[in-house]
């Protein structure tokens, strides 16, 4: 069980455009859910938290305007990297958990993304 | 703010030999969780091992154990037995239980040889 599915795992597109990474919680409800920007040999920088039906919560140094994140039901929230540029080409991984029992967050297989 | 420090960027290890890898972290908060995680080549965030705070006893779970030191804030990874597939990267982690706010450490990348 506990299984958190993203799509897509590879996405590669031209400077300027805006791009949406899914993340779904298949088989649980997730009332919060995570957002982690990875660069290469790096760790997990957690980039914000979403909660079900209410704003998500932006860690310092993280654009709002840049990665608009909706997290509409318990089992779905959306990362979309408005206007990519190059420098937005990263490893971006989700997570959710379930509030009962504080169970660890159970992470997506990632999302590679290349800006050219 | 929560801090976890893994102190060995690279790691390495003879197959069937044990490796430890250290993590410290640095926290006011009285409950907590903290976590490894492996991440293999594919990049999949693997949940190797958990450890509650406030239970003494250190976890174990097959040939992974933790040494937990809460006094010290210390929470080392013991891999006994190493096998080729081990080889990653492993990551520790602190979570707060009062909003579930996960903080990963830099990792350590374990090798192990044949």
């Amino acid at each position: 069980g506990a299984v958190v599915s993203q799509h897509p795992s590879w996405v590669i597109c031209k400077s300027g455009t805006s791009v949406k990474i899914e993340c779904r919680s298949l088989d649980f409800q997730a009332t919060t859910m995570f957002w982690y920007r990875q660069f290469p040999k790096q760790s997990l920088m957690l980039m914000a938290t979403s909660n079900e039906g209410s704003k998500a919560t932006y860690e310092q140094g993280v654009e709002k305007d840049k990665f608009l994140i909706n997290h509409a039901s318990l089992t779905l929230s959306t990362l979309t990297v408005t206007s990519a540029h190059p420098e937005d080409s990263s490893f971006y991984i989700c997570s959710a958990r379930r509030d009962r029992d504080n169970q660890p967050q159970h992470f997506g297989d990632g999302t590679r993304l290349s800006i050219l | 703010a929560q801090t976890v420090t893994q102190s060995q960027p690279e790691m390495s290890v003879q197959e069937a030999e044990t490796v430890t890898l250290s993590c410290t972290y640095d926290t006011s908060e009285n409950n907590y969780y903290l976590f490894w995680y492996k991440q293999p080549p594919s990049r999949q965030m693997i949940l190797v091992i958990r450890q509650e705070a406030y239970k003494q006893q250190n976890a174990t779970e097959n040939r992974f154990s933790v040494n937990f030191q809460k006094a010290a804030k210390s929470f080392s990874l013991k891999l006994s037995d190493s096998q080729l597939g081990d080889t990653a990267m492993y990551f520790c982690a602190f979570m707060k239980l009062r909003n579930n706010d996960m903080r990963f450490g830099a990792g350590t990348r374990l090798t192990v040889k044949p």
